[in-house]
């Protein structure tokens, strides 16, 4: 199906450690987006890219970096995982700016806990 | 950022229509209005959106006052599986981001 995917689904990290969530649409979208969702509150923007080669911080980047070397793919990279980093991860696509009238479609998440 | 406000919480019964409130007062000209829902533990999903018209689709209608300054989403017969976290949000123009609050945790009891 169509979609958004995400992998892994669960992670258990050490502090110190390092690991990428991958993310990956084949719808053909140009805008992708990384979310994080800490319990009981609302996502908040991590990193987004307008294409291939572009990225741009959003509201939360501190502690992670981002590549967008195809249109498919969208990794989000944690370096020297701290505790503050236990939370969920969405990555987003959309066709569009979702300003002109598009949605965003979802991955399932990644749930990462640190230690 | 044009702003929401959205009740925490609401009930409603199975096959009842649920009529989820938004408020946003500050809208701009230029911005849509968005819907999503996300069920418990999973990825956010998207519902329908508007700018001044009403609208609907195979999932819900979302009716948008005359003056812009607040809407309200209709799930005409509700469903258990409805039960989700219910997102109003407000985006337009150049801003590219998805502000999420917390929005309105709709309960469909039995």
């Amino acid at each position: 199906n169509a979609g958004v995917t995400q992998t892994p689904k669960f992670r258990i990290l050490k502090i110190g450690q390092s690991m990428t969530l991958q993310c990956a649409q084949d719808m053909n979208h140009n805008y992708m987006y990384w979310y994080r969702q800490d319990p009981g509150m609302g996502l908040k923007l991590i990193y987004y890219s307008v294409g291939a080669g572009i990225t741009d911080k959003g509201e939360v980047p501190n502690g992670y970096n981002v590549s967008r070397s195809t249109t498919e793919d969208f990794p989000l990279r944690l370096e020297l995982a701290a505790p503050s980093q236990t939370s969920v991860y969405f990555c987003a696509s959309s066709p569009k700016l979702t300003g002109v009238g598009y949605g965003y479609t979802f991955g399932s998440g990644t749930r990462l806990t640190v230690v | 950022d044009a702003k929401t406000t959205q009740p925490p919480s609401m009930d409603c019964a199975e096959g009842r229509a649920a009529n989820l409130p938004c408020n946003h007062s500050t809208i701009s000209g230029n911005e849509y209005v968005y819907w999503y829902r996300q069920i418990h533990s999973q990825g956010p999903q998207y519902i329908i959106h508007g700018l001044k018209n009403n609208e609907t689709n195979e999932m819900a209608s979302l009716i948008i006052t005359e003056d812009r300054k607040s809407s309200t989403l209709i799930l005409p017969h509700a469903t258990l599986r409805d039960t989700a976290v219910y997102y109003c949000i407000v985006n337009g123009g150049s801003n590219y981001k998805l502000t999420f609050g917390k929005g309105t945790l709709l309960t469909v009891n039995p």
